[in-house]
C-alpha cells in the first residue's frame, strides 16, 4: 500500500530535549516536505527536499533541521525544542515538484513541548 | 513571496445544496499549480482537486469543480450536491514551479459543516 508513515503520532517532551520525528515513503517519490499546522494559520512549510541530499527552507525553518540521505526518508529534527514548537506536524511526498501526481500526506504528529 | 488568502473561516450549508469556498492568491509568477485539500476530523490531508496555471479550462472531479480566474488570482471551489462526508476543513494551496522557489503555501482554511 502506497503511504507516508510518520512516527511518533503523539509526543510530549520537555524544553531543550532533542527529538526526531521520522517520515518514510514507499512510493519512490522525489519531493518530500514538512509542515506545521496551527489554529488560524493553516499549514506552513518548514523544509522541503527535491531529491536526495537536496533540501531547502520553507516559510518557517527556524528551530528545525532536516536531512535527506535516502530517497525514502526525510526526518525532522528539533535540536532544542521550545514551547512555541508545540503543533501538529505533517510530512508529505509527491513524485516530483509539480505535484502533478497525487501528493500523499502522513497521518500527522501531535507534538507538545512543556 | 506568494500568499494565499481564504476569507471565510467557517461556512455551513444544508445537505444536497451547493456551496462555494473562496480563495485568492498573490504571486508574480506565471508557472504554478493550485490545489484544494480536505482535512476531515481524522486529520488526514486529502487532495480534492488541482489546477495547472497554464490551463484555461477549469478542473472538475465529480461533485467538485473550481472557478479559476488567473487574471484576478482567484481559485474558488464549488461543491455540488453536498454530503455529510464533505464536513471538513478545506485548504487552498499554491506551489510555484520556478527554480529556487518551490515552496508550497497554504491558506488558513475554511471549516465547512454540512447540516443534515
Amino acid at each position: 500500500e502506497a503511504q507516508v508513515t510518520q512516527n511518533p503520532r503523539y509526543l510530549i517532551t520537555v524544553t531543550g530535549k532533542k527529538l526526531t520525528v521520522t517520515c518514510s515513503q514507499n512510493m519512490n517519490h522525489e519531493y518530500m516536505s514538512w509542515y506545521r499546522q496551527d489554529p488560524g494559520l493553516g499549514l506552513r512549510q518548514i523544509y522541503y527536499s527535491m531529491n536526495v541530499e537536496v533540501t531547502d527552507k520553507g516559510d518557517v525553518p527556524e528551530g528545525y533541521k532536516v536531512s535527506r540521505k535516502e530517497k525514502r526518508n526525510f526526518p525532522l529534527i528539533l535540536e532544542s525544542p521550545s514551547p512555541n514548537q508545540t503543533s501538529l506536524y505533517f510530512c508529505a511526498s509527491s513524485f516530483d515538484i509539480s505535484m502533478n501526481t497525487e501528493a500523499f500526506f502522513g497521518q500527522g504528529t501531535r507534538l507538545t513541548v512543556v | 513571496a506568494q500568499t494565499v488568502t481564504q476569507s471565510q473561516p467557517e461556512m455551513s450549508v444544508q445537505e444536497a445544496e451547493t456551496v462555494t469556498l473562496s480563495c485568492t492568491y498573490d504571486t508574480s509568477e506565471n508557472n504554478y499549480y493550485l490545489f484544494w485539500y480536505k482535512q476531515p476530523p481524522s486529520r488526514q490531508m486529502i487532495l480534492v482537486i488541482r489546477q495547472e496555471a497554464y490551463k484555461q479550462q477549469n478542473a472538475t472531479e465529480n461533485r467538485f469543480s473550481v472557478n479559476f480566474q488567473k487574471a484576478a488570482k482567484s481559485f474558488s471551489l464549488k461543491i455540488s450536491d453536498s454530503q455529510l462526508g464533505d464536513t471538513a476543513m478545506y485548504f487552498c494551496a499554491f506551489i510555484s514551479l520556478n527554480f529556487g522557489n518551490e515552496k508550497l503555501t497554504f491558506g488558513t482554511g475554511t471549516r465547512l459543516t454540512i447540516i443534515p
